[in-house]
């Protein structure tokens, strides 16, 4: 069954430092999306991203974070200078054209610790 | 008010019994109602969707959405220890790529 990948599984960094997290959506989906889940708290949506460009961002999605569509096949989530509150888990998803809003296809996560 | 409530627990219930999950939402926006079950240190993973009011049945899952009162539940009949997990429900409005807005959760535990 064709999934949602994410590396790094679990990623340790200093405040202040850049950190990528990588995402290899389902192969025919054309949107996709970055949630963040902060130990405890509820999923939060930071970004959809939709025919090479943002379509939607919250409030959480500052000057600090982009997006990436590199190449055909993967999604990168940028951190420029980490705080201590980014730690979190970070999931991507997607979602085909055929889906309906709220259909999506969720990665396993990146853990992002921040000292 | 929280746009989307939904009671965290935990919830332990006997194998075999009924479960109900539910969520209060303020927000009249929201057009599309799902269920997602996260297991743990896992992404969430769609479980039901709903599109407006209406009941929606999937073999032992059933998914109820009032948008008079604002209100979705989630059943599960025969449950079973597999069906122990966090089950968030999460909403959206209209169109193509809308944000998802999640609830809490509800931790639940299924007693063999």
């Amino acid at each position: 069954e064709p999934e949602v990948t994410q590396t790094p599984s679990h990623q340790v960094t200093q405040m202040g430092q850049e950190v990528i997290l990588r995402c290899v959506p389902i192969s025919n989906h054309l949107y996709f999306y970055w949630y963040r889940q902060i130990l405890g708290q509820k999923v939060e949506f930071l970004v959809s991203f939709y025919n090479n460009e943002i379509s939607e961002k919250s409030e959480i999605f500052d000057d600090q974070f982009s997006v990436e569509r590199p190449d055909g096949s993967n999604f990168t989530l940028k951190i420029r200078s980490t705080k201590l509150e980014d730690s979190a888990m970070y999931f991507c998803a997607s979602r085909s054209t055929r889906g309906a809003a709220g259909e999506l296809f969720f990665g396993e996560g990146s853990r992002l610790t921040v000292l | 008010q929280k746009e989307v409530e939904q009671d965290p627990g935990p919830l332990s219930v006997p194998e075999g019994a009924i479960v109900s999950l539910n969520c209060t939402y303020s927000n009249s926006a929201f057009q599309y109602f799902m269920w997602y079950r996260q297991y743990s240190r896992k992404g969430p993973e769609l479980l039901m969707y709903t599109y407006s009011s209406g009941n929606k049945e999937d073999g032992r899952f059933t998914a109820q959405v009032d948008k008079s009162s604002k209100y979705i539940s989630l059943f599960i009949r025969d449950s079973q220890p597999s069906d122990s997990a966090t089950y968030l429900c999460a909403m959206s409005g209209n169109f193509g790529n809308e944000k998802l807005t999640f609830g809490t959760g509800t931790r639940l535990t299924i007693i063999p």
